[in-house]
C-alpha cells in the first residue's frame, strides 16, 4: 500500500539554524500538510498546501516557517531560524483530491533544536 | 480556535475489556476521523466517518457519528495488548477540499498485565 514518507527520522539541530524536513506524498495526492506534535501534545496543524500554493495556516506558521513543492514529489517545509520551541515531531500527511479523503500521515521527522 | 474534547485522557484497563471514548465539539463538523498513533511512529487511520448517524466498523473497532455532528465515539471491543496507543479523533468542519482536520488532545490506552 503507498504511504508518505519523511526524511530524516530524527533531526538535530542547533537554535538559530535553518532545517529542511523533506517529505514524499503519496504520487496520486493533491493536498498536502504539514502537522506538528510536541512532546506529549495533541497533533497540531500548521499548513495545507494545494495546486502550489498555501491554501491555509495556523498561527504557528509564521515567516520562519515556509512550505515548497520543488518538483512532482517532494514537500518540504524550512524552518528558517530554529527556536528551541521548535523541537517537535513534525508529521506530513496528504489526500486525494475529493473532501471524503481522509488524510494519511507519514512516520514523522523527530526535531531537535538545542 | 477550534477545538475538539477528547474523553478520557487516558485509560486503564485489563485486556479483554471493552474500550470506549469519545469526541465532543461545540461546534458542527462534517467530517469525523479516528486515529491511533503508536510510539515514534504517526497517526494511522481507523475509521472515518461522513454522515451524521453513521456507524462504521472496522474489525473489533467500532464507530459513530453523532446525530447532532458534534461528537463521535469510538468503541473497541476485547481488547488485545497491540491495541495500546494513543486514540486521536479528528474532524473537518467544512465540505472543502482543502479544509484542515484538527485533532482532539488524545486518549491514552493502556492494558494492564
Amino acid at each position: 500500500e503507498p504511504e508518505v514518507t519523511q526524511t530524516p527520522s530524527h533531526q538535530v539541530t542547533q537554535m538559530g539554524q535553518e532545517v529542511i524536513l523533506r517529505c514524499v506524498p503519496i504520487s496520486n495526492h493533491l493536498y498536502f500538510y504539514w502537522y506538528r506534535q510536541i512532546l506529549g501534545q495533541k497533533v497540531e496543524f500548521l499548513v495545507s498546501f494545494y495546486n502550489n500554493e498555501i491554501s491555509e495556516k495556523s498561527e504557528i506558521f509564521d515567516d520562519q516557517f515556509s512550505v515548497e513543492r520543488p518538483d512532482g514529489s517532494n514537500f518540504t517545509l524550512k524552518i528558517r531560524s530554529t527556536k528551541l520551541e521548535d523541537s517537535a515531531m513534525y508529521f506530513c500527511a496528504s489526500g486525494r483530491s475529493s473532501y471524503n479523503s481522509p488524510l494519511h500521515f507519514g512516520n514523522g521527522t523527530r526535531l531537535t533544536v538545542t | 480556535g477550534q477545538q475538539l474534547n477528547q474523553s478520557p485522557q487516558s485509560m486503564f484497563i485489563q485486556e479483554g475489556e471493552d474500550v470506549s471514548m469519545n469526541c465532543t465539539s461545540s461546534s458542527i463538523f462534517n467530517t469525523w476521523l479516528w486515529y491511533k498513533q503508536d510510539p515514534g511512529e504517526g497517526p494511522v487511520l481507523l475509521i472515518a466517518l461522513y454522515k451524521a448517524g453513521e456507524l462504521t466498523s472496522n474489525g473489533r473497532l467500532t464507530a459513530q457519528f453523532g446525530i447532532t455532528r458534534k461528537d463521535s465515539f469510538l468503541n473497541i471491543s476485547a481488547s488485545i495488548p497491540s491495541d495500546v496507543g494513543i486514540y486521536f479523533c479528528a474532524g473537518q468542519k467544512t465540505w472543502d477540499r482543502d479544509d484542515k482536520i484538527i485533532f482532539g488532545k488524545g486518549t491514552r490506552l493502556h492494558i494492564l498485565p
